[in-house]
Protein backbone atom coordinates (compact mmCIF):
# COMPACT_ATOMS: atom_id res chain seq x y z
CA UNK A 1 0.00 0.00 0.00
CA UNK A 2 1.83 3.35 -1.43
CA UNK A 3 -1.44 5.54 -0.62
CA UNK A 4 -1.77 8.73 1.22
CA UNK A 5 -5.53 8.94 2.41
CA UNK A 6 -7.15 12.59 3.34
CA UNK A 7 -10.46 13.29 4.03
CA UNK A 8 -12.80 15.36 3.66
CA UNK A 9 -12.07 16.10 -0.20
CA UNK A 10 -13.58 19.39 0.19
CA UNK A 11 -14.76 21.33 3.29
CA UNK A 12 -16.58 24.74 3.27
CA UNK A 13 -16.84 25.97 6.68
CA UNK A 14 -17.35 29.65 8.48
CA UNK A 15 -14.75 31.91 10.33
CA UNK A 16 -16.13 30.63 13.68
CA UNK A 17 -16.23 26.74 13.23
CA UNK A 18 -13.92 24.13 14.41
CA UNK A 19 -13.28 21.46 11.95
CA UNK A 20 -10.41 18.92 11.07
CA UNK A 21 -8.69 17.68 8.17
CA UNK A 22 -7.18 13.82 8.60
CA UNK A 23 -4.35 12.35 6.93
CA UNK A 24 -3.33 8.76 6.73
CA UNK A 25 -0.67 6.10 5.68
CA UNK A 26 0.14 2.59 6.16
CA UNK A 27 3.59 2.38 5.09
CA UNK A 28 5.22 2.48 7.97
CA UNK A 29 6.89 6.34 7.13
CA UNK A 30 7.86 8.15 10.51
CA UNK A 31 7.70 11.70 8.88
CA UNK A 32 4.92 13.54 8.09
CA UNK A 33 3.85 16.89 6.50
CA UNK A 34 1.40 19.57 6.07
CA UNK A 35 1.73 22.00 3.40
CA UNK A 36 -0.55 24.54 2.18
CA UNK A 37 -0.83 25.26 -1.38
CA UNK A 38 -2.22 28.70 -2.96
CA UNK A 39 -3.87 28.82 -6.94
CA UNK A 40 -0.68 28.57 -9.29
CA UNK A 41 1.68 28.67 -6.27
CA UNK A 42 4.45 25.84 -4.71
CA UNK A 43 3.34 24.13 -1.43
CA UNK A 44 4.52 26.21 1.28
CA UNK A 45 5.78 23.74 4.44
CA UNK A 46 3.69 24.06 7.36
CA UNK A 47 4.39 21.70 10.24
CA UNK A 48 6.69 18.30 10.61
CA UNK A 49 6.28 15.46 12.42
CA UNK A 50 9.10 13.17 12.91
CA UNK A 51 8.61 9.83 15.07
CA UNK A 52 5.65 11.29 16.05
CA UNK A 53 6.68 14.30 17.67
CA UNK A 54 6.19 17.85 16.29
CA UNK A 55 10.17 18.72 14.17
CA UNK A 56 9.45 21.28 12.17
CA UNK A 57 6.88 24.37 12.57
CA UNK A 58 6.91 27.35 10.04
CA UNK A 59 5.73 30.20 12.07
CA UNK A 60 2.22 28.58 11.09
CA UNK A 61 -0.50 30.72 13.12
CA UNK A 62 -1.85 29.01 16.00
CA UNK A 63 -5.30 29.13 14.74
CA UNK A 64 -4.04 25.75 12.76
CA UNK A 65 -2.95 23.02 15.54
CA UNK A 66 -1.09 19.33 14.10
CA UNK A 67 -1.81 16.60 16.05
CA UNK A 68 -0.02 12.82 15.23
CA UNK A 69 -1.74 10.36 17.52
CA UNK A 70 0.30 7.21 16.32
CA UNK A 71 3.00 6.80 13.56
CA UNK A 72 0.00 6.66 10.72
CA UNK A 73 -2.54 9.07 11.07
CA UNK A 74 -2.00 13.44 11.43
CA UNK A 75 -4.44 15.17 12.19
CA UNK A 76 -4.78 19.63 11.10
CA UNK A 77 -7.40 20.78 13.41
CA UNK A 78 -8.32 24.35 12.31
CA UNK A 79 -10.07 27.20 14.20
CA UNK A 80 -11.55 30.80 13.79
CA UNK A 81 -10.04 30.85 10.39
CA UNK A 82 -9.69 33.77 7.80
CA UNK A 83 -11.04 33.74 4.49
CA UNK A 84 -6.92 34.15 3.23
CA UNK A 85 -6.54 30.66 4.93
CA UNK A 86 -8.73 29.08 1.82
CA UNK A 87 -6.29 26.58 0.07
CA UNK A 88 -5.18 23.25 -0.87
CA UNK A 89 -4.07 21.30 1.90
CA UNK A 90 -2.05 18.78 1.09
CA UNK A 91 -0.53 15.88 3.71
CA UNK A 92 2.77 14.04 2.82
CA UNK A 93 4.69 11.03 4.20
CA UNK A 94 8.32 9.64 4.17
CA UNK A 95 10.25 6.82 5.54
CA UNK A 96 12.19 9.70 7.78
CA UNK A 97 12.67 12.74 8.22
CA UNK A 98 15.94 12.62 6.22
CA UNK A 99 16.48 13.13 2.53
CA UNK A 100 13.77 10.75 1.20
CA UNK A 101 11.30 10.71 -1.32
CA UNK A 102 7.68 12.20 0.08
CA UNK A 103 4.50 10.63 -0.41
CA UNK A 104 1.54 12.98 -1.07
CA UNK A 105 -2.27 12.83 -0.60
CA UNK A 106 -4.80 14.01 -2.83
CA UNK A 107 -5.20 17.23 -1.02
CA UNK A 108 -8.20 18.87 0.78
CA UNK A 109 -10.00 21.63 -0.91
CA UNK A 110 -10.72 24.39 2.06
CA UNK A 111 -12.80 26.97 1.60
CA UNK A 112 -13.21 29.79 4.45
CA UNK A 113 -16.51 32.24 4.33
CA UNK B 1 17.10 36.03 -7.23
CA UNK B 2 15.35 32.71 -6.62
CA UNK B 3 16.80 30.01 -5.10
CA UNK B 4 15.77 27.30 -7.47
CA UNK B 5 14.88 28.84 -10.94
CA UNK B 6 12.71 26.69 -13.34
CA UNK B 7 12.23 27.05 -16.89
CA UNK B 8 10.23 27.06 -19.15
CA UNK B 9 7.40 28.59 -17.46
CA UNK B 10 4.89 27.15 -19.43
CA UNK B 11 5.27 24.94 -22.49
CA UNK B 12 3.20 23.89 -25.00
CA UNK B 13 4.07 20.40 -27.89
CA UNK B 14 2.52 18.07 -29.73
CA UNK B 15 1.94 14.37 -28.90
CA UNK B 16 5.08 12.60 -29.93
CA UNK B 17 7.62 15.16 -29.15
CA UNK B 18 10.63 15.33 -27.01
CA UNK B 19 10.37 17.77 -23.75
CA UNK B 20 13.02 18.91 -21.61
CA UNK B 21 12.56 20.67 -18.60
CA UNK B 22 15.44 22.70 -17.09
CA UNK B 23 15.87 23.19 -13.07
CA UNK B 24 19.47 25.60 -11.80
CA UNK B 25 19.85 26.21 -7.88
CA UNK B 26 22.04 28.25 -5.64
CA UNK B 27 21.89 26.68 -2.71
CA UNK B 28 23.73 23.39 -1.43
CA UNK B 29 21.45 20.18 -1.60
CA UNK B 30 21.52 16.84 -0.12
CA UNK B 31 19.15 15.28 -3.36
CA UNK B 32 17.28 16.87 -5.50
CA UNK B 33 13.46 15.94 -6.18
CA UNK B 34 11.65 16.11 -9.31
CA UNK B 35 7.14 16.15 -8.71
CA UNK B 36 4.18 16.13 -10.75
CA UNK B 37 1.08 17.92 -10.14
CA UNK B 38 -2.35 17.40 -12.17
CA UNK B 39 -4.98 19.86 -12.21
CA UNK B 40 -7.05 19.25 -9.13
CA UNK B 41 -4.35 19.36 -6.53
CA UNK B 42 -2.37 15.50 -6.66
CA UNK B 43 1.17 15.82 -6.72
CA UNK B 44 3.39 12.42 -7.11
CA UNK B 45 7.11 12.14 -6.70
CA UNK B 46 8.78 11.19 -10.24
CA UNK B 47 12.19 11.14 -9.43
CA UNK B 48 15.03 11.58 -6.10
CA UNK B 49 18.01 11.99 -7.58
CA UNK B 50 21.79 13.18 -5.97
CA UNK B 51 24.06 12.26 -9.02
CA UNK B 52 23.90 11.21 -12.59
CA UNK B 53 20.98 9.99 -14.31
CA UNK B 54 17.50 8.13 -13.52
CA UNK B 55 15.19 6.72 -15.67
CA UNK B 56 11.65 5.56 -15.29
CA UNK B 57 9.28 4.26 -18.35
CA UNK B 58 9.26 7.72 -20.79
CA UNK B 59 11.23 9.86 -18.03
CA UNK B 60 15.06 10.73 -17.59
CA UNK B 61 16.39 12.86 -14.96
CA UNK B 62 19.82 13.86 -14.49
CA UNK B 63 21.76 15.90 -12.34
CA UNK B 64 24.93 18.20 -12.75
CA UNK B 65 26.04 18.78 -8.96
CA UNK B 66 29.21 20.97 -10.04
CA UNK B 67 26.99 22.79 -12.22
CA UNK B 68 23.69 22.77 -9.66
CA UNK B 69 21.97 21.82 -12.62
CA UNK B 70 19.23 19.07 -13.41
CA UNK B 71 16.86 18.68 -16.02
CA UNK B 72 13.73 16.34 -16.68
CA UNK B 73 13.33 14.96 -19.85
CA UNK B 74 10.28 13.11 -21.47
CA UNK B 75 10.56 10.96 -24.44
CA UNK B 76 7.45 10.56 -26.67
CA UNK B 77 5.01 12.72 -25.18
CA UNK B 78 1.24 11.73 -24.84
CA UNK B 79 -1.39 14.47 -23.73
CA UNK B 80 -1.40 12.66 -20.32
CA UNK B 81 1.64 13.81 -19.71
CA UNK B 82 0.12 17.40 -19.77
CA UNK B 83 0.80 18.76 -15.89
CA UNK B 84 2.81 20.83 -13.87
CA UNK B 85 6.61 19.87 -13.38
CA UNK B 86 8.08 20.92 -10.34
CA UNK B 87 11.79 20.78 -9.49
CA UNK B 88 12.60 20.62 -5.74
CA UNK B 89 15.73 20.21 -3.79
CA UNK B 90 16.13 19.31 -0.35
CA UNK B 91 18.16 21.38 1.64
CA UNK B 92 20.59 20.56 4.82
CA UNK B 93 17.51 20.12 6.86
CA UNK B 94 16.27 17.85 4.21
CA UNK B 95 13.16 20.67 3.26
CA UNK B 96 12.08 21.03 0.34
CA UNK B 97 12.88 23.88 -1.89
CA UNK B 98 10.34 24.51 -4.54
CA UNK B 99 10.64 25.57 -7.57
CA UNK B 100 8.00 27.77 -9.48
CA UNK B 101 7.02 24.67 -11.97
CA UNK B 102 6.73 24.12 -15.28
CA UNK B 103 3.24 23.92 -16.66
CA UNK B 104 3.54 21.69 -19.72
CA UNK B 105 0.38 20.78 -21.89
CA UNK B 106 0.78 18.42 -25.16
CA UNK B 107 -1.68 18.80 -27.52
CA UNK B 108 -2.75 15.77 -29.89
Amino acid sequence: DTEVTQTPKHLVMGMTNKKSLKCEQHMGHRAMYWYKQKAKKPPELMFVYSYEKLSINESVPSRFSPECPNSSLLNLHLHALQPEDSALYLCASSLTGGSYEQYFGPGTRLTVT
Amino acid sequence: KNEVEQSPQNLTAQEGEFITINCSYSVGISALHWLQQHPGGGIVSLFMLSSGKKKHGRLIATINIQEKHSSLHITASHPRDSAVYICAPSDSNYQLIWGAGTKLIIKP
